[in-house]
């Protein structure tokens, strides 16, 4: 696709749900990152994918958190019985292959996500 | 391992003034710098970046920032505000040692006055 496409745009759901958050990476990206942003706060890194494997989950929060990729492409980032302080954006973004340096990192809008 | 220091969560110019937006980072690699920004409601975009070469880097929209080694800064500059510089700035760097993904700041908020 022409951009990093995510949804839902906006979810809310009951406290002890459990939600799934969909990322579609810019066609032929081999990367792909997942990241959080609390309200008010910076990014932080939860999970990145190097083809449909993740070298770096480090910054999953709990088991509660879990992210898979299939086919090099759709990522889905899942959160069991979310609790309040999971209510954040959560952003996904891709670039060509591993590392920075010379790729640019396109993010997507982000999934709003409210757990009352 | 890596961080990034935006000094200033919020900063306010007057339209025409000079914005500066200040970033210090800490990197046991030479790191590669970035500024993304933020517009309200919408994904973050990269203004510019800093990889290896010139230290001074011009991106988008007439910012442009300079590394600077000595003083483990990148910060963002652009000579004279517009409104539609308001935005929240977020400050980058990476790749850290055994890690791909970039390790962001906590953002500085712009507001530009008429």
């Amino acid at each position: 696709g022409a951009g990093v496409s995510q949804s839902p745009s906006n979810k809310v759901t009951e406290k002890g749900k459990d939600v799934e958050l969909r990322c579609d990476p810019i066609s032929g990206h081999t990367a792909l990152y997942w990241y959080r942003q609390r309200l008010g706060q910076g990014l932080e890194f939860l999970i990145y994918f190097q083809g449909n494997s993740a070298p770096d989950k480090s910054g999953l929060p709990s088991d509660r958190f879990s992210a898979e990729r299939t086919g090099e492409s759709v990522s889905t980032l899942t959160i069991q019985r979310t609790q309040q302080e999971d209510s954040a954006v959560y952003l996904c973004a891709s670039s060509l292959e591993t590392g920075p340096a010379g790729n640019t990192i396109y993010f997507g809008e982000g999934s709003w996500l409210t757990v009352v | 391992a890596q961080s990034v220091t935006q000094l200033g969560s919020h900063v306010s110019v007057s339209e025409g003034a000079l914005v500066l937006l200040r970033c210090n980072y800490s990197s046991s690699v030479p790191p590669y710098l970035f500024w993304y920004v933020q517009y309200p409601n919408q994904g973050l975009q990269l203004l510019l970046k800093y990889t290896t070469g010139a230290t001074l880097v011009k991106g988008i929209n007439g910012f442009e920032a300079e590394f600077k080694k000595s003083e483990t800064s990148f910060h963002l500059t652009k000579p004279s505000a517009h409104m539609s510089d308001a935005a929240e700035y977020f400050c980058a760097v990476g790749p850290g040692t055994g890690r791909r993904a970039l390790t962001f700041g906590s953002g500085t908020r712009l507001q530009v006055q008429p």
